[in-house]
């Protein structure tokens, strides 16, 4: 069982477009983060948000941990986002379970 | 400040034959990880250390995999007979502290395909 759901599996955007990525989990955890992964790149975080709403640029992540869900929302998209986007909560000690992750496409 | 360094970037291996792969974690974190991504998928932590000890090796398939981070720095990750499923990138990552609010510094990856 995939303990972590993301949503959509990928996605394509006009750059400038503005973009909401879900992550649901099947788990109780009190610590979500988002990871970026650019195809054969090494993975990045982006935001750690255990709950409420978190901005770092033009990415701000949203979560509810009672109802076991987080979003990414990516506002005003630019050709440079376009990889993997990676949601990831702390399971059972010191260890991260990730989801499969969205692949995004921004097109100029 | 130098980050996660792995090597080798890349290996190619017949089944059955075995394969080794090194981690050089950011100077002075303390904990690291492996983890293994196969293609289209999220990691999969496959062991972590704190220093030298292992901390959770539970996903580790200990018949054929195993990691050693002998000095508390550098770790290697081996596969001593390789199989088609081992197919995989393999992540090693860092940190200080343990807790996973910290964050997670992750490596190039060694892009592994069993033949």
């Amino acid at each position: 069982e995939q303990q972590v759901q993301q949503s959509p599996a990928s996605l394509v955007l006009q750059e400038g477009e503005n973009a909401e990525l879900q992550c649901s989990f099947s788990i109780f955890t009190n610590q979500v983060q988002w990871f970026y992964q650019r195809p054969g790149g090494r993975l990045v975080s982006l935001l750690y948000n255990p709950s409420g709403t978190k901005q770092s640029g033009r990415l701000t992540s949203t979560t509810v941990i009672k109802e076991r869900r987080s979003s990414l929302h990516i506002s005003s998209s630019q050709i440079t986002d376009s990889g993997t986007y990676l949601c990831a909560i702390n399971s059972a000690g010191n260890k991260l379970t990730f989801g499969i992750g969205t692949r995004v496409l921004v097109r100029p | 400040e130098a980050g996660v360094t792995q090597s080798p970037r890349y290996a190619v291996l017949q089944e059955g034959q075995a394969v080794s792969f090194w981690c050089d974690p950011i100077s002075g974190h303390d904990t690291l990880y492996w983890y293994q991504q196969p293609r289209d998928q999220g990691p999969q932590l496959l062991v972590y250390f704190r220093d030298e000890a292992v901390i959770d090796n539970s996903q580790l398939p200990s018949d054929r995999f195993s990691a050693v981070r002998p000095k508390g720095t550098n770790s290697t990750l081996k596969i001593q007979s390789a199989k088609q499923g081992d197919t995989a990138t393999y992540l090693c990552a860092s940190s200080f502290g343990d807790s996973s609010a910290e964050t997670l510094y992750f490596g190039s990856g060694t892009r592994l395909t069993v033949l």
